[in-house]
C-alpha cells in the first residue's frame, strides 16, 4: 500500500474488555514496530517484528499486551481486560529493512484507544 | 538505557526566525539518530537519519547534527513558515540490544505568521 495503515483509527471500550488493533505494513517492509503514545508523553516502544525472527518484546508494559504478525505483513496488537491508564494513540510503523541499521521509518496515524 | 532529552519543551517565534531544537541522548554508542515531525492527531514524519559516521544531514531548510562524544544533536530550521508549527521528536536507538527507538518528549514548535 502507500502507507502504513491502523485499525481502527479510533476505539472507545468499557474497562474489563479485550480490544484488537491492526497494522498493515508498507509492502516489502520486513520490520514492524509498535509504540504508545499518552496524552502529553513521549511515544513508548512495544515490540518489534523483524521477517521471520522472534519479535523482541522488551518494552510490552504488562502480560495483557501481545502482539502478533501473521505471514509477515499484518500485525495485530492484543490488549487484554483494559485499564483506564491502557488509554492511548497505539503507532504502528515500518522500515524497508533493519530500521535501526539506518532506514526510514514510516509511521502510521494511530489508533485512538479510550478506555472508559 | 538510552534516555533522551529535548529543549526547549515549546517554542514560539515570529516567521521567518531561524532556530535550533536540542536533543540529547546518554547512550553514545548509537549508530544513527532520527528526527521525526508530528502534526496534531497523526502520526509521524521522518525528517532526517543521520548515520553515526556522519556530522550533519541536511533537508530542504532543515539541517540536523550530530554530536557523538557529547551525546547531542541539534536541528536548525531556517527561515521559519507557519507550517513549519508542528512537534518535533528525537530518536535513538533503544542499546542495550534492544531493538526499537527511544524517544524524546519534543518539542512543541509554534511559529507566528
Amino acid at each position: 500500500g502507500a502507507g502504513v495503515s491502523q485499525s481502527p483509527s479510533n476505539k472507545v471500550t468499557e474497562k474489563g474488555k479485550d480490544v484488537e488493533l491492526r497494522c498493515d505494513p508498507i509492502s516489502g517492509h520486513t520490520a514492524l514496530y509498535w509504540y504508545r503514545q499518552s496524552l502529553g508523553q513521549g511515544l513508548e516502544f512495544l515490540i518489534y517484528f523483524q521477517g521471520n525472527s522472534a519479535p523482541d518484546k522488551s518494552g510490552l508494559p504488562s502480560d495483557r499486551f501481545s502482539a502478533e504478525r501473521t505471514g509477515g505483513s499484518v500485525s495485530t496488537l492484543t490488549i487484554q481486560r483494559t485499564q483506564q491508564e491502557d488509554s492511548a494513540v497505539y503507532l504502528c510503523a515500518s522500515s524497508h529493512n533493519r530500521g535501526l541499521s539506518g532506514n526510514t521509518i514510516y509511521f502510521g496515524e494511530g489508533s485512538w484507544l479510550t478506555v472508559v | 538505557k538510552q534516555e533522551v532529552t529535548q529543549i526547549p519543551a515549546a517554542l514560539s517565534v515570529p516567521e521567518g526566525e531561524n532556530l535550533v531544537l536540542n536533543c540529547s541522548f546518554t547512550d553514545s554508542a548509537i549508530y544513527n539518530l532520527q528526527w521525526f515531525r508530528q502534526d496534531p492527531g497523526k502520526g509521524l514524519t521522518s525528517l532526517l537519519l543521520i548515520q553515526s559516521s556522519q556530522r550533519e544531514q541536511t533537508s530542504g531548510r532543515l539541517n540536523a547534527s550530530l554530536d557523538k562524544s557529547s551525546g547531542r544533536s541539534t536541528l536548525y530550521i531556517a527561515a521559519s513558515q507557519p507550517g513549519d508549527s508542528a512537534t518535533y521528536l528525537c530518536a535513538a536507538p533503544l542499546g542495550g540490544g534492544a531493538d526499537g527507538l527511544t524517544f524524546g518528549k519534543g518539542t512543541h514548535l509554534i511559529i507566528q505568521p
